[in-house]
């Protein structure tokens, strides 16, 4: 099956600008993630859709991040205006939990990023 | 804000040698995952641990979790030049009723592994 696409791979912007990534999950994948990954950090989770809908979006800084899923597939995260300490690597994954024996397991796919520099 | 604290942050060891990296978390859990990252590239699925587990195996990886010490470690055996990763360790708390941290990972520091041929 086809993983987690992306787009775009790179992005170079100016402080103050907009930026937008998007993501297409795997296919029949309800749950989506975006992750944010500074340099040497592990990555902080800013929103969690189900289906077409926000599960948790506490750690999104909601005057300038914003995201969407419409139709309950592809996804875009923008941010308006950026700051210099929005550089990161934007993470898109899926999931499709299932449960039995003890528990739900929620396995997360990956997609390759999105490297942003804000200048 | 990050559950996992991961040790060593980097390990730097000869094509052969085991490694191991252990994880500590603060809140109860319903599983365990480790996944591995290259360099410039997303993060990969390695291998689950359940809460009611001691001890898991996936070819030349060997999980252990004890959750009386809220801790995990991941062994690598023969370890090969194409393991040099960041491994991260992510809990999945135990779900609430209702609750919005099901499915919710949180992900430690990671420790960055250099494999040296």
């Amino acid at each position: 099956e086809a993983g987690v696409a992306q787009s775009p791979r790179y992005k170079i912007i100016e402080k103050r600008q907009s930026v937008a990534f998007w993501c297409n999950p795997i296919s029949g994948h309800a749950t989506l993630y975006w992750y944010q990954q500074i340099l040497g950090q592990g990555p902080k989770l800013l929103i969690q859709f189900q289906n077409n809908g926000v599960v948790d979006d506490s750690q999104l800084p909601k005057d300038r991040f914003s995201a969407e899923r419409l139709k309950g597939v592809d996804s875009t995260l923008k941010i308006q205006p950026a700051k210099l300490e929005d550089s990161a690597v934007y993470l898109c994954a899926s999931s499709r939990p299932t449960s039995g024996g003890l528990g739900t397991k929620n396995i997360q796919y990956f997609g390759a990023g999105t490297r942003l520099s804000v200048l | 804000s990050q559950q996992g604290e991961e040790d060593p942050q980097a390990l730097s060891i000869q094509e052969g040698e085991n490694a191991t990296m252990n994880c500590s978390y603060k809140t109860s859990i319903n599983n365990l995952q480790w996944y591995r990252q290259n360099s410039g590239r997303g993060l990969v699925h390695l291998i689950l641990i359940r809460s009611n587990e001691r001890e898991k195996h996936s070819g030349r990886l060997r999980v252990t979790l004890d959750t009386s010490k809220k801790s995990s470690s991941l062994l690598i055996t023969a370890s090969r030049a194409a393991d040099t990763a960041s491994y991260f360790c992510a809990t999945d708390p135990s779900s609430n009723a209702g609750g919005t941290s099901y499915g919710k990972l949180t992900f430690g520091q990671g420790t960055i592994l250099t494999v040296h041929p």
